[in-house]
């Protein structure tokens, strides 16, 4: 089955520690996104790929990192620099930024304790 | 700017009945997509519905719906025979068409179905 998997489902951490998300797809879609979701906030977009070896900033990026190393696979860091991370993150991705339809995975809660 | 505003919170509605989500943007575009998306409380997000801002008929998925007007910027998304697997967010949301800019996400609206 086609789809997004995202793993951890549950994480926590301590203070300072970074941590990474993983996020895989085989859809042979090109773009893939992060969003952070926050009771109240909707989806905030942390970063943003539409090409391997290619991604921008989104609009809360500032303690996140990604790479995109390859078309499947789009890992999100959390760092000990972002000053609140305990929040659920969702990736999604799409055959192209412009067509709007986005799919998702079923997302990772980060808890830092 | 441009922006999507769901001013319902919350809204409950009784199994079997007919419930609408409203959903405005703000832009100063004349092509463009709208989406209403659902995410159930296994928080997966699934694409309900999708409409053309080029395309006057209004978009339908079985007991989906919207009413779409592009001159009030309105884009209210009606649920039919509302079912207990219909309770979830839903968050309605814009973006140009055919261009290299971001999807915009309103708030959400989460909608409670009442037995």
């Amino acid at each position: 089955d086609g789809g997004i998997t995202q793993s951890p489902k549950y994480l926590f951490r301590k203070e300072g520690q970074n941590v990474t998300l993983s996020c895989e797809q085989n859809l042979n879609h090109d773009a893939m996104y992060w969003y952070r979701q926050d009771p109240g906030q909707g989806l905030r977009l942390i970063y943003y790929s539409q090409i391997v070896n290619d991604f921008q900033k989104g609009d809360i990026a500032e303690g996140y990192s990604v790479s995109r190393e390859k078309k499947e696979s789009f890992p999100l860091t959390v760092t000990s620099a972002q000053k609140n991370p305990t929040a659920f993150y969702l990736c999604a991705s799409s055959i192209g930024q412009a067509t709007g339809e986005l799919f998702f995975g079923e997302g990772s809660r980060l808890t830092v304790l | 700017a441009q922006t999507v505003t769901q001013s319902q919170p919350e809204m409950s509605v009784q199994e079997a009945e007919t419930v609408t989500l409203s959903c405005t943007y703000d832009t100063s575009e004349s092509d463009y997509y709208l989406f209403w998306y659902k995410q159930p409380p296994s928080r997966q997000m699934i694409l309900v519905i999708r409409q053309e801002a080029y395309k006057q008929q209004n978009a339908t998925e079985n007991r989906f719906s919207v009413n779409f007007q592009k001159a009030a910027k309105s884009f209210s998304l009606k649920i039919s025979d509302s079912q207990l697997g219909d309770a979830a967010m839903y968050f309605c949301a814009y973006i140009v068409r055919n261009r290299d800019d971001k999807i915009i996400f309103g708030k959400g609206t989460r909608l409670h179905i009442l037995p």
